[in-house]
């Protein structure tokens, strides 16, 4: 199986901040990356797919990058509403998740 | 506007069973894969099954192979999962999200979720 690991585990910015939260595959992925926003109590939200491609709809503040290991999800510069949790999840192989990054605000 | 229903969530002893369902609307349902993923408590997100578009293909996670069954009504433009044999490790809100094929798979939309909870 393979498994996804996100960095941080939570962080704490402002807004306006620069925000950048990476997920690494334990092997090759290729581009089979997507990345998701869940609010408490609300249904995950695609942001990104195949690693770099927004999701119709999702502002441009949001970016991603990388291939093979390792992937980026950055947020240019935060806005009140950014403060969530994000999930990386792979495709290549079957579908699994990272554990989730918390972005809180400072 | 694509909207995904779940219902059928709620509290069940260890060993029992429940069903699941999503009622789709909003796009071509049968045009569609779609798929089940868990939420264990102040977890993250982990993969349960996914159907075909005409029911001929299901995949399951490991941890559900055997108990728990994927399906599909198109007619009624809905999702079901029949989940048995129950433990408490299975306590979870349930989503179902549709399976967009693009030039991988991605969850593009997902339903705010059903309660499960094992306990005695």
């Amino acid at each position: 199986d393979i498994q996804m690991t996100q960095s941080p585990s939570s962080l704490s910015a402002s807004v306006g901040d620069r925000v950048t939260i990476t997920c690494r595959a334990s092997q090759s992925i290729s581009s089979s990356l997507n990345w998701y926003q869940q609010k408490p109590g609300k249904a995950p939200k695609l942001l990104i797919y195949v690693a770099s491609s927004l999701q119709s709809g999702v502002p441009s503040r949001f970016s991603g990058s990388g291939s093979g290991t390792d992937f980026t999800l950055t947020i240019s510069s935060l806005q009140p509403e950014d403060f969530a949790t994000y999930y990386c999840q792979q495709s290549y192989s079957s579908w699994t998740f990272g554990q989730g990054t918390k972005v809180e605000i400072k | 506007e694509v909207q995904l229903v779940e219902s059928g969530g709620g509290l069940v002893q260890p060993g029992g069973s429940l069903r699941l369902s999503c009622a789709a609307s909003g796009f071509t349902f049968s045009s569609y894969w779609m798929t089940w993923v868990r939420q264990a408590p102040g977890k993250g997100l982990e993969w349960v099954a996914n159907i075909k578009q005409d029911g001929s293909e299901k995949h399951y996670v490991d941890s559900v192979k055997g108990r728990f069954t994927i399906f599909r009504d198109n007619a009624k433009n809905s999702l079901y999962l029949q989940m048995n044999s129950l433990r408490a490790e299975d306590t979870a809100v349930y989503h179902c999200a549709r399976l967009w094929s693009t030039r991988i798979d991605v969850f593009d939309f997902w339903g705010q979720g059903t309660k499960v909870t094992v306990s005695s």
